[in-house]
């Protein structure tokens, strides 16, 4: 298994650019999430997934969208980017319901909005 | 919503010395607890975890204690090496019902250095 994959590991966009950042997982994990990691400050969730077809927000959810059509993919889309958006972004997911409750992070995207 | 705390925000060790990093947290509804060890530039990595229902719970050099009563769960890294370096976030979250999510709420981290 890959486990989980995020796609790109870098990206730099201009103030207002939009972009989609990319996350698989190849274990059949139900439930996936996307956080972002700003220093000193943890990290936050955005959004999550509980399967297919089913999203909701998390802690800071303004300027981003999800989908999840798929059990395998949940990308995150930056609708104009910010400068506020700089940040280190982590996609997670869990095992089905009941077997544990571990998250699996992928390796990360690193935005560095201008 | 539940809101994490954590301290030290910086630890520093001899080799050999233990190490105890301490979190609180509001929402006495949370039920599961994990630790997670990231290295610079790398992801963050589960290393242990506990539930509710337990007071205590040790793997190997690592041990984690929570006190529900005072809404508190510690680590405890005994005879740490340099590996041991990196940065520790704990989380707390509610894992049921399932349709809810689990929504990780995470404290700010601890930077553990190991002196060698």
């Amino acid at each position: 298994n890959a486990g989980v994959t995020q796609t790109p590991k870098f990206q730099v966009l201009k103030t207002g650019q939009s972009m989609t950042l990319q996350c698989a997982q190849d274990m059949n994990h139900e439930y996936m999430s996307w956080y972002r990691q700003d220093p000193g400050m943890g990290l936050r969730l955005i959004h999550y997934s509980v399967g297919a077809g089913i999203t909701d927000q998390g802690e800071v959810p303004n300027g981003y969208n999800v989908s999840r059509s798929t059990t395998e993919d949940f990308p995150l889309r930056l609708l104009s980017a910010a400068p506020s958006q700089t940040s280190v972004y982590f996609c997670a997911s869990t095992p089905p319901k009941g077997q544990v409750y571990e998250q699996y992070f992928g390796p990360g995207t690193r935005l560095t909005v201008t | 919503g539940e809101n994490v705390e954590q301290h030290p925000s910086t630890l520093s060790v001899q080799e050999g010395d233990s190490a105890v990093i301490k979190c609180t947290y509001s929402d006495s509804a949370s039920n599961y607890f994990p630790w997670y060890k990231q290295e610079l530039g790398k992801r963050p990595q589960l290393i242990i975890d506990i539930r509710s229902n337990v007071g205590e719970k040790k793997d190997q050099r690592i041990a984690v204690t929570l006190n529900k009563t005072a809404k508190h769960f510690s680590l405890h890294i005994t005879e740490t090496q340099p590996e041991d370096s990196a940065v520790y976030f704990c989380a707390a979250s509610l894992t049921f019902p399932w349709e809810y999510g689990n929504k990780l709420v995470f404290g700010a981290g601890t930077i553990l250095r190991v002196k060698s």
